[in-house]
């Protein structure tokens, strides 16, 4: 079963417009959320984290928002970037910061158009 | 320069053998993480270590080994009783695992392909 959930494999945006990522999860015992982005052949790069005592975390271009209740998290990216195509994951921890490893969703692919 | 490598990048091995690929990271990160990914699917995690010499089980152990005897190396083997190898493999790291919220570190990869 899985529990971190990324429905939209992809998503098509246009330049200069919000991306807006989802994610949803079934484990309440999760309390640490993370949004990686990701090339082909390459390692996963952090972008933002948010923990659950928190709703809202914003870095520069990219906002994390978390709706414990309704156990979703969502990616927005403002504006939207050619740079900014990847597949992007979220994953989560239950252990209060990571220590036991991360469990991942199947990711998002977004694709950027001029 | 700080950061994880892993080698070699790419790496192809008969059916039945073993092979061992590397990470080392000079971050003083005290966690290390292994995860597999397969086409279309997320990472799954298969090793961790906190400690120097400790580690546990992640969600998918069968078939894989690992060692931490030093803080910065922590080498996966993949075994011949693995059944279904071919995959892209992944090392991270983190400051430290038991306090606070510390995101993970990842290295560039290693494409595994069984022949």
């Amino acid at each position: 079963d899985q529990q971190v959930k990324q429905n939209s494999p992809s998503l098509s945006v246009q330049e200069g417009r919000i991306s807006i990522l989802n994610c949803d999860y079934t484990n309440s015992m999760f309390d640490y959320f993370l949004w990686y982005k990701k090339y082909p052949a390459e390692g996963p790069t952090f972008l933002i984290s948010i923990s659950s005592i928190k709703d809202k975390n914003e870095d520069g271009r990219f906002t994390v928002f978390l709706n414990k209740s309704a156990k979703h998290l969502s990616l927005h990216i403002v504006p939207s970037q050619p740079g900014d195509s990847a597949v992007y994951f979220c994953a989560a921890s239950g252990s209060g910061g990571g220590a036991d490893g991360l469990t991942f969703g199947k990711g998002t692919h977004l694709i950027i158009q001029p | 320069d700080g950061g994880i490598t892993q080698s070699p990048k790419y790496l192809f091995r008969k059916e039945g053998q073993n092979v061992t690929l590397s990470c080392e990271q000079n971050l003083n990160h005290d966690a290390m993480y292994w995860y597999r990914q397969d086409p279309g699917q997320g990472l799954r995690l298969i090793y961790y270590s906190q400690i120097v010499n400790d580690f546990q089980k992640g969600d998918i152990a069968e078939g894989y080994s690992v060692s931490r005897e030093k803080k910065e190396s922590f080498p996966l083997t993949v075994t011949s009783a693995q059944k279904n190898p071919t995959a892209f493999y992944l090392c991270a790291s983190s400051i430290d695992a038991t306090s606070g919220y510390n995101e993970q570190f990842f290295g560039p990869g290693t494409r595994l392909t069984v022949l």
